[in-house]
């Protein structure tokens, strides 16, 4: 069954350190894999996404991520964090043999301290 | 562009009332989607469409219908309201096919409290 497994409910990291938000995934075929961010009392907002290409991803607010297919992961990173950081970060994957839908992670909370 | 617009932003509904939560898109998107989302779940895929007159159920669907008569348009409806629908309702909305992007583009939300 496809699936995403956010591990962390929440990760801190004081203001200028580099972040990293897990993401481990499980399809039968070939991955589109995202990240989204929510901000409090907001929608969600799209990061990056890894189609096919290049493992490292940039997107939107200095954020990148890698994809591993070996070991099924698409961690988010920044390497100097900001306060204004801090939020909900979703990880979504597509299985693009099986339908359209996303499947999504539970969410990890980003708090990032001065 | 308005992109993707929700109303209303807050509504708290008595168990057994019914209500329309609205969702409008200007992106021409054929995809459109709801969501429900609660406190450690992440997102929950209610119903989908991929154009008009096509809509089909996802993983929540109970409980809930939609309609989908217009490209732009998206309505889910509570037939009879339970405090198991107390959650905070995304509507969603992306291009479709082969040259899509597959990036989805969110609503700002509807805070509902189901007493």
């Amino acid at each position: 069954a496809q699936s995403v497994a956010q591990p962390e409910d929440q990760v801190n990291v004081a203001e200028g350190n580099p972040l990293t938000v897990k993401c481990t995934y499980s399809v039968s075929g070939n991955p589109y894999l995202f990240w989204y961010v929510q901000y409090p009392n907001r929608g969600l907002q799209f990061l990056l996404k890894y189609i096919t290409g290049d493992n490292l991803v940039k997107g939107s607010y200095g954020f990148e991520a890698e994809f591993n297919k070996s070991q099924t992961s698409f961690h988010l990173k920044k390497p100097s964090a900001l306060v204004s950081d801090s939020a909900l970060y979703f990880c979504a994957v597509r299985d693009i043999g099986k339908g359209y839908q996303l499947i999504w992670g539970a969410g990890t909370k980003l708090i990032i301290k001065p | 562009n308005a992109g993707v617009t929700q109303t209303p932003k807050f509504q708290v509904l008595k168990t057994g009332q019914s209500m329309t939560l609205q969702c409008a898109q200007d992106m021409n998107h054929e995809y459109m989607s709801w969501y429900r989302q609660d406190p450690g779940m992440g997102l929950r895929l209610i119903h989908y469409s991929v154009g008009a007159g096509i809509t089909d159920q996802g993983e929540v669907p109970n409980g809930y219908n939609v309609s989908r008569s217009t490209t732009e348009d998206f309505p889910l409806r509570l037939l009879s309201a339970a405090p198991s629908q107390t959650s905070v309702y995304f509507c969603a909305s992306s291009s479709y096919g082969k040259s899509s992007t597959d990036t989805q583009y969110f609503g700002p939300g509807t805070r509902l409290t189901v007493l």
